[in-house]
């Protein structure tokens, strides 16, 4: 199956500054997703992203708070921008397989916000 | 709207023990379920699907539309089976709706 990373792995953000997160799959997909998962908390959906499309946000994340590009079938970006500890998160990328809707994760990026 | 439960936030059991973790669903339709695991340091993996009715690592999981689960089980426990459980139902735009997870402690 396709392999998929993401970088940073992690890191320490200051308040209000932005981060952006890259995730990459080494062959194309049509489907990408972006997830957070808060500490000690489950995984909670942020976004879809379709190459092609504008990218469609959950309830509750907005697109000045985090921007998504996805340029082409491989490759996909999140921007967490002015940052507060309450984004302090594990964010992951994903994608949808060939089957029906199984997702494969990537390693995830641990952001941390001081 | 569609949603998985996973009312254990822990579960401890002795190696060799049966394990089940147990989800419940909400969902008007067929639903397709799916299990992840999380072994610590490690990212997310899809461990079993319910359209496929396999066993990975020894662990199967029914579809029981009557009680509206699809509960987790292995018949012995392993100490490498240790790690955090995940539950999910896609939603009508193909992402997952996770539950709340389990951690799975499997002691000698």
């Amino acid at each position: 199956s396709a392999v998929i990373s993401q970088k940073p792995s992690r890191d320490i953000c200051q308040r209000g500054t932005s981060l952006t997160i890259q995730c990459q799959v080494d062959s194309q997909v049509t489907m990408m997703f972006w997830y957070r998962q808060q500490p000690g908390q489950s995984l909670t959906l942020i976004a879809t992203a379709n190459q092609g499309s504008e990218a469609t946000y959950e309830s509750g994340f907005v697109i000045d708070k985090f921007p998504i590009s996805r340029p082409n079938l491989t490759f996909s970006t999140l921007t967490v921008s002015n940052m507060s500890p309450e984004d302090s998160s594990i964010y992951l990328c994903s994608f949808k397989g060939t089957g029906f809707f199984e997702q494969y994760f990537g390693p995830g990026t641990r952001l941390t916000v001081t | 709207a569609q949603r998985v439960t996973q009312p254990e936030k822990l579960l401890s059991v002795f190696k060799g023990a049966p394990v089940e973790l147990k989800c419940n669903y909400s969902y008007s339709g067929s639903p397709e379920l799916f299990w992840y695991v999380q072994y610590s340091r490690q990212r997310l993996q899809l461990l079993l699907r319910h359209i496929s009715r396999e066993s990975i690592k020894g662990f199967t999981a029914d579809l029981n539309k009557g009680e509206t689960s699809f509960h987790l089980k292995k018949p012995f426990a392993q100490e490498e089976d240790s790690a955090m459980y995940y539950c999910a139902l896609p939603n009508s735009g193909y992402a997952l709706n996770f539950g709340k997870g389990t951690s799975l402690l499997v002691t000698p």
